[in-house]
């Protein structure tokens, strides 16, 4: 079993503010972190696969950034909207070995934008 | 496509029953998993499958069995449902290449009574 951490576990914001969560992960044995977007009462959307160190994508105001040296991942959101609430996960992919495919997710951080 | 679809999306069992959830995807990826989400503990995986006729176990696979005879569906089985599995389910998959995106049914929530 893997630790995948988040942080926070919750966030409220004012709509316009930006606003960052933390995914911390073991950086050994590295293969590839996942960021997902989970409306509630629907599944979870992938948002972002990242693999390199320094990596950093986006989409839209939403971005990532990845060190894999240190195990931790930023997921930003610039001038948050109400749409954006939802609980933001990351999960890791290990090493091919005998865990091929599989993900270890983190507990989510709950956002919820406030008009 | 349809993606991946859940039935049944709602179910309640008194405990000591049976059910089978099925998840079907019609990408033709390789990968399917079961997980289940509690308050509080995100998702845990249950099953996982790497291909047709291959399954492996989860974090959490007590009380659970799981069945890929077809490459499109993955069957999740409660032989005598308890209390404690009372979850949502999700059933997800994804293609083969490595660093792809695992794709998530709308979920099952089951309640054990």
């Amino acid at each position: 079993i893997l630790n995948v951490e988040q942080s926070p576990q919750s966030l409220h914001v004012q709509e316009g503010d930006s606003t960052n969560f933390t995914c911390s992960f073991p950086s050994s044995n590295f293969y590839a972190l996942h960021w997902y977007r989970w409306e509630t009462a629907k599944s979870p959307e992938a948002l972002f696969v990242m693999t390199l160190n320094g990596d950093e994508k986006k989409k839209g105001r939403i971005s990532a950034t990845l060190n894999t040296k240190e195990g931790y991942s930023y997921l930003y959101i610039k001038g948050s909207q109400p749409e954006d609430s939802a609980t933001y996960l990351c999960a890791l992919r290990k090493d091919r070995g005998s865990t091929l495919g599989r993900l270890y997710f983190g507990r989510g951080t709950q956002l919820t934008v406030w008009p | 496509n349809a993606g991946v679809t859940q039935t049944p999306k709602f179910r309640v069992l008194k405990t000591g029953q049976s059910m089978t959830l099925l998840c079907a995807q019609d990408m033709n990826h390789e990968y399917m998993y079961w997980y289940r989400q509690d308050p509080g503990m995100g998702l845990r995986l249950i099953h996982y499958s790497v291909g047709e006729g291959t399954t492996a176990k989860g974090e959490v696979p007590d009380g659970y069995n799981v069945s890929r005879l077809k490459k499109q569906n993955f069957l999740l089985g409660l032989e005598s449902a308890a209390p404690s599995q009372t979850s949502v389910y999700f059933c997800a998959s994804r293609v083969f290449l490595s660093s792809y995106e695992q794709y998530f049914g709308p979920g099952t929530r089951l309640t054990v009574t």
